[in-house]
Formats: structure tokens, sequence, C-alpha cells
């Protein structure tokens, strides 16, 4: 069975641009889940996605928006980059809500310059 | 609001030493406590979690954690530590019926040979 899957690996931007993030959660999986991870911060929750609705939000500002296709998959954007908007983004994918069981991919990393 | 406090930044073993690394949280009500590992390159997996029941919970690779419900803790433990277990440690929570999972700050573990 394949995992969560997030495209790109990597990718590089400069302050005031835009950028989206793509993420595939397992087969069977409905929620879909953003963190962030910048250095020396930890995990922190961005964004839940459920049957194609926002459920939850995380304490970040609106510029960090995204959205859930009727396959499930889902977009992170980001807009008007800002240079500590470096760091890895991950994409966890969890059956229906009352599972609390995420599984991660391996991140998105970006770096803003 | 929840939080997770993981107090060892980083811990240094030897082989064969025994672990114990602690987590905290702070949340008033009932919760559901995970403990996740990223290896060296790899993407984030779950050693352990604990919804209800056993308060001491087995995970993977010989790991166990015990729920202290009166102390808000969540420490994970190992008898004997071998070298493949450097990575780094995140204990999370999140309360229930809430999603959203809370991460602590992590702890790095290298294992000497």
């Amino acid at each position: 069975e394949a995992g969560v899957t997030q495209s790109p690996t990597h990718l590089i931007k400069t302050r005031g641009q835009q950028v989206t993030l793509r993420c595939s959660p397992i087969s069977g999986h409905t929620s879909v889940y953003w963190y962030q991870q910048a250095l020396g911060l930890g995990l922190q929750f961005l964004l839940w996605y459920d049957e194609g609705e926002e459920r939850n939000r995380g304490n970040f500002p609106p510029r960090f928006s995204g959205r859930q296709f009727p396959n499930y998959s889902s977009e992170l954007n980001v807009n008007a980059l800002e240079l500590e908007d470096s760091a890895l983004y991950l994409c966890a994918s969890s059956l229906a809500p009352l599972y609390n069981e995420q599984f991660f991919g391996p991140g998105t990393r970006l770096t803003v310059l | 609001a929840q939080s997770v406090s993981q107090h060892n930044h980083h811990v240094i073993l030897s082989e064969a030493a025994s672990l114990e690394l602690g987590c905290n949280y702070s949340y008033g009500g009932t919760v559901n406590l995970f403990w996740y590992v990223q290896y060296p390159g790899q993407h984030l997996q779950l050693l352990l979690k604990y919804f209800s029941g056993d308060p001491l919970v087995k995970g993977i690779k010989g790991f166990e954690a015990e729920f202290i419900k009166s102390k808000f803790s969540f420490n994970l433990r190992k008898p004997s530590v071998q070298w493949s277990d450097t990575a780094e440690y995140f204990c999370a929570v999140n309360a229930f019926g809430n999603e959203k999972l809370t991460f602590g700050t992590g702890t790095r573990l290298t294992i000497i040979p």
C-alpha cells in the first residue's frame, strides 16, 4: 500500500512569490492535515481538511490556504512568501476523523530567499 | 489550548543503555497521546499511541510508554537502545474529538556504538 506522497520534494522561491504544495493521502483516507516544521519551532498544525471541507485551522495568517479535491488529495497555497516561511511542510492523512492515527508524508522543503 | 513539553532536547547514550524521554502535556480533558519517530532522511513514523485502557502501551522496536494521568505525562522508554535508534522523537497529543495534533519540540537521540 502506498503511503502519503507529497510534491515537490524541494522548492526555492523568493520573497513575495506564491507557492503550491501537493499531497496525496493513503488510499481510503478522507482526512488530510498540513503541518509546518520550521527550524527550532517543531511541528505546528496548519490546516485540516475532511470530505472537501476545511475543518480546523492553526494559528497562521490567511495567506496560508488550501483545498481538498474530490479524490481527497490536497493543495497547500502560500501567498506573499516571507523568509520565515522557509520550513519543511508535512502532509498527513487519516481515516475518517474518529480514527486519530495520522500517517505522514516525506514533506516538501521550502526555501524562501 | 493544549501544549506539549519535551524537556530533553538532545540525549546521547551508549548502546545497551536504558532510555527514558520525558513528555508532559497540558490539557484538562480526555486526550489521545502519541510518540512519533523521525529517522535520519526518513519521514515521521508512529512509534506508539494511547487512546484508552491499559496506561502502559507497547510500540514497535521495543519501545513502550506509560500514561500517568495525574502527572499529565507520557514518557517513552526502552530498556536497551541500539545504534539504529538514533533519530528525533516527537511526543504529540490531541484532545479527544479534535483532530489537531499538538507536537512537542522533539528530542534528538544520538546512540554511540
